[in-house]
Formats: structure tokens, C-alpha cells, sequence
């Protein structure tokens, strides 16, 4: 079975410094792997994604992610965070076959500090 | 183009009233998922259909519970009794083709608080 485990339920940095979340999966087979932002009072948005091919990922608002397989690892990066990037960040696996879900890690609070 | 639209974005209501959430997925989207979320258990999965017909519906956490999606454009999740601890917010979230890359798309949520 495939499952999600984000490190860290809170973590903070400066504006300007660098943003690291972590995200290991579990899955039987190769996954799919997402990321995904909630701001305040929002829904969750998709910053980006990971099938097949490129194992460096880029998504939106300057947000990269990186597959490394023999890690089981997707962790999200951004070389210099902004105010604006405070939320809650989910990563998420599905399996590939039509199991039909996505099984969401436990989401880390991101905070920057001016 | 529109996303997933929830309607209401809050209700308040008391204890033992029904509560019917709606949801209007993205035109075209053949999958539809209804999540549950609270600080204690995170994001639930609670039911999700295709093309109209319940696929899993393991989430559902009792029998008050119940969802339908009478045509490809509206599902609505009711909650008969409602309880305190139903309180929560519930999203709906809809994709095309599940078996594919494609992500889900959710919507703004509908924040319940059963008094």
C-alpha cells in the first residue's frame, strides 16, 4: 500500500533563506507524486507533479521537487522563500493503476519570518 | 475557466439537523472526491465516484453519512444526523482520467461547524 510521510509538521524560516520540505513515500509501485499548497481558507492548489522521464521537477511560485528513487524521497525546495509562500504544503502518492486516490502526507506549516 | 464551485462556503447549524453540502465539478472531469478535513486526523478521503457512480466509499465514516452525483455536473454529500464531531471542512475535488497524470482539482470548501 502506498503511503506518505511528511518530516516536520511546522517549519520556518526567513524571507530569503532557503525552504526545504521533506516528503518520503511508500509505494509497490512506481508512483506518481504531488505536491500541493493550501493557503488560509482555501482549497489545496497543485504546485507540481511527478510521472515519468525528468527527475528534477519545477513548479509554480519557483517551487522545484526532485524524485530520488533510492531515497524514496520528494522533498520540495525553493532557493529563497517570500512572505507570500506562507501555507500548508501536502504531498501526496498514487499509485500507478486505478487505485483511484491519492493518499496525502499529513501536510507541513510552512512560516516565513520577515 | 471555473473551477470546482462548494456551496455553502459556511454553515452553522445545530446538533441532529441534516446538512447537505454541493458541488459542482469541472465540466469534463469524469472523477469526483469528497475529503474531509480536521487539525486532529488531517485530509480524509471519504467517497469518490466515476462518472457518476461510487467507486469507493470506505471513507465514509458511519451510515449519517451519505453522497450522491445525480448527473456529471453536482454531487452533494448529506449528513443526517449531524454531530458536533462532524464538524470540520469538507472540500470536493474532481479529475480527468484517474488512471493518468492528471492531478485533482479542488475547490474553496465548505466549513461545517455543527453547534
Amino acid at each position: 500500500a502506498q503511503s506518505v510521510t511528511q518530516l516536520g509538521s511546522h517549519v520556518s524560516v526567513s524571507e530569503g533563506a532557503l525552504v526545504l520540505l521533506r516528503c518520503n513515500y511508500s509505494s509497490s509501485v512506481p508512483p506518481y507524486l504531488f505536491w500541493y499548497v493550501q493557503y488560509p481558507n482555501q482549497g489545496l492548489q497543485l504546485l507540481l507533479k511527478y510521472t515519468t522521464g525528468a527527475t528534477l521537477v519545477k513548479g509554480i511560485n519557483g517551487f522545484e521537487a526532485e524524485f530520488k528513487k533510492s531515497e524514496t524521497s520528494f522533498h520540495l525546495t525553493k532557493p529563497s522563500a517570500h512572505m507570500s509562500d506562507a501555507a500548508e504544503y501536502f504531498c501526496a502518492v498514487r499509485g500507478s493503476g486505478n487505485t483511484g486516490k491519492l493518499i496525502f502526507g499529513q501536510g507541513t506549516t510552512l512560516q516565513v519570518k520577515p | 475557466d471555473a473551477g470546482v464551485i462548494q456551496s455553502p462556503r459556511h454553515e452553522v447549524t445545530e446538533m441532529g439537523q441534516e446538512v447537505t453540502l454541493r458541488c459542482k465539478p469541472i465540466s469534463g472531469h469524469d472523477y469526483l472526491f469528497w475529503y474531509r478535513q480536521t487539525m486532529m486526523r488531517g485530509l480524509e478521503l471519504l467517497i469518490y465516484f466515476n462518472n457518476n457512480v461510487p467507486i469507493d466509499d470506505s471513507g465514509m465514516p458511519e451510515d449519517r453519512f451519505s453522497a450522491k452525483m445525480p448527473n456529471a455536473s453536482f454531487s452533494t454529500l448529506k449528513i443526517q444526523p449531524s454531530e458536533p464531531r462532524d464538524s470540520a471542512v469538507y472540500f470536493c475535488a474532481s479529475s480527468l482520467f484517474q488512471d493518468s497524470n492528471q492531478p485533482q482539482h479542488f475547490g474553496d470548501g465548505t466549513r461545517l461547524s455543527i453547534l
